[in-house]
């Protein structure tokens, strides 16, 4: 099982572009890579999935270099409505073992 | 909405007793799994059910147990509750390729647990 790393707190301003990382050394050749983001008091919410390369939405985007051992989640000129947590997920598709296990996850907070 | 539903939202409770929260999925969603959050620390996986037979076990204690029905509900019974019980419990359903789940999970509002 895929374990991943964050950094545990990010501070960024309004209108800036925030990218943050995550690290899963251990990744296995069918992993997901997926991020989400939850407000206080909220279930989480799906932002992006991607497997390599680059995913984006109308959100975010999703960098995975080739190696796939992490993953950067790029939030375009971000609101002060983006300050939440942000969680990295690996582990789905078919060496998924039923076991969806959330990092620590990055407290993002956007000032002003 | 993500089109999961828990109940009870709130739930005030004394130490000793027993609870049962519910979980409706998504419909066609056949995965159900169950998070423990507790003040300010990440989510905690406890148990995840597809189609009615439990797939995979994280820390859950042995207080706890769950179980999902033919309707593909959910239900996690915390019993002989604990002050350090008190959390948010998250229930969250995902859509299922082959038995394996796409990774995106529909996270519930989740039920508040206080325990006294």
């Amino acid at each position: 099982l895929a374990k991943t790393t964050q950094p545990i707190s990010m501070d960024s301003y309004e209108g800036q572009e925030v990218n943050i990382t995550c690290s899963h050394n251990n990744i296995a050749t069918n992993d997901y890579i997926t991020w989400y983001q939850q407000f206080p008091s909220q279930g989480p919410r799906f932002i992006i999935q991607g497997y390599k390369t680059k995913v984006t939405n109308e959100v975010a985007s999703l960098f995975i270099p080739a190696d796939r051992k992490s993953s950067t989640l790029s939030l375009p000129r971000v609101s002060l409505s983006d300050t939440a947590v942000y969680y990295c997920l690996v582990g789905v598709g078919s060496s998924n073992t039923g076991k969806l296990i959330f990092g620590q996850g990055t407290t993002l907070q956007v000032k002003p | 909405d993500s089109g999961v539903t828990q109940t009870p939202k709130h739930l005030i409770t004394a130490t000793g007793q027993r609870v049962t929260l519910r979980c409706s999925p998504r419909s066609g969603d056949l995965s159900v799994y169950w998070y423990q959050q507790s003040l300010d620390q990440g989510l905690q996986f406890l148990i995840h059910y597809y189609n009615g037979e439990e797939r995979a076990k994280g820390n859950i204690l042995e207080r706890f147990s769950a179980q999902q029905f033919p309707d593909l509900h959910s239900e996690l019974n915390l019993s002989s509750l604990e002050l350090g019980d008190s959390a948010l419990y998250f229930c969250a359903s995902s859509v299922t390729s082959g038995g394996a789940t796409t990774g995106e999970l529909f996270f519930g509002e989740g039920s508040r647990l206080t325990v006294l």
